[in-house]
């Protein structure tokens, strides 16, 4: 069946780059997706990447992805205390309108 | 816009209780859908609605019914609550557009079943 696996935690320390990483199992997805969540909140789409790219980058986050490994990463340049949150991959499957989660990072970021 | 509202943000149950989750979306999305958020588990999608008057099952249905009686509204129903089902529920809504499938998400339900 579909999964999408990530690491649960990260540290890193304030002005440092972070690299969440991220494999899922279907290779059918279109869209991979990286949503934030901050505490006592919803998700939030951060960015997302279709599946006939290698990168995309949107001014501090850089997504790259291998769809031969099925590997999606997440670069957050520059960490501040306020990137601080859950990081859920995510992927679409079964026509686009289903959306199979990771179980989400975790990233502290040190002052 | 208010995007995603979800009532109540807090409940707590007793065994066997049951109650109703309400969603409502202001972006006219024709998707709808129900996740339970637990400890190291992620989202897992509950129940979905494709469009006015459609639900359908997803990764964990079982204790809970939908309705989606008007396009702005998914409601999410248990009927006997059990303490399996303490959890944080997130209602989200979207359109299939270029960028894929963006689901906007409400700020959540915590639930705690006794």
């Amino acid at each position: 069946g579909e999964d999408v696996e990530q690491s649960l935690f990260l540290s890193v320390r304030e002005g440092d780059s972070s690299v969440i990483n991220c494999t899922y199992t279907d290779s059918s997805s279109t869209y991979l997706y990286w949503y934030k969540q901050e505490p006592g909140a919803g998700l939030q789409l951060l960015t997302y990447i279709f599946s006939n790219m290698d990168m995309k980058q949107d001014q501090r986050l850089t997504v790259l992805l291998n769809k031969k490994d099925k590997h999606l990463s997440l670069r957050i340049a520059d960490t501040q205390t306020g990137d601080s949150a859950i990081y859920f991959c995510a992927e679409s499957i079964g026509g686009g309108f289903k959306t199979i989660f990771g179980a989400g990072t975790r990233l502290f970021v040190k002052a | 816009n208010a995007g995603v509202t979800q009532t109540p943000k807090f409940r707590v149950l007793k065994t066997g209780q049951s109650m109703t989750l309400l969603c409502a979306q202001d972006m006219n999305h024709e998707y709808m859908y129900w996740y339970r958020q637990d400890p190291g588990m992620g989202l897992r999608l509950i129940h979905y609605s494709v469009g006015e008057g459609t639900t359908a099952k997803g990764e964990v249905p079982d204790g809970y019914n939908v309705s989606r009686l008007k396009k702005q509204n998914f409601l999410l129903g248990l009927e006997s609550a059990a303490p399996s089902q303490t959890s944080v529920y997130f209602c989200a809504s979207s359109y299939l557009s270029r960028g894929g499938n963006t689901q906007y998400f409400g700020p959540g339900t915590r639930l705690t079943v006794l």
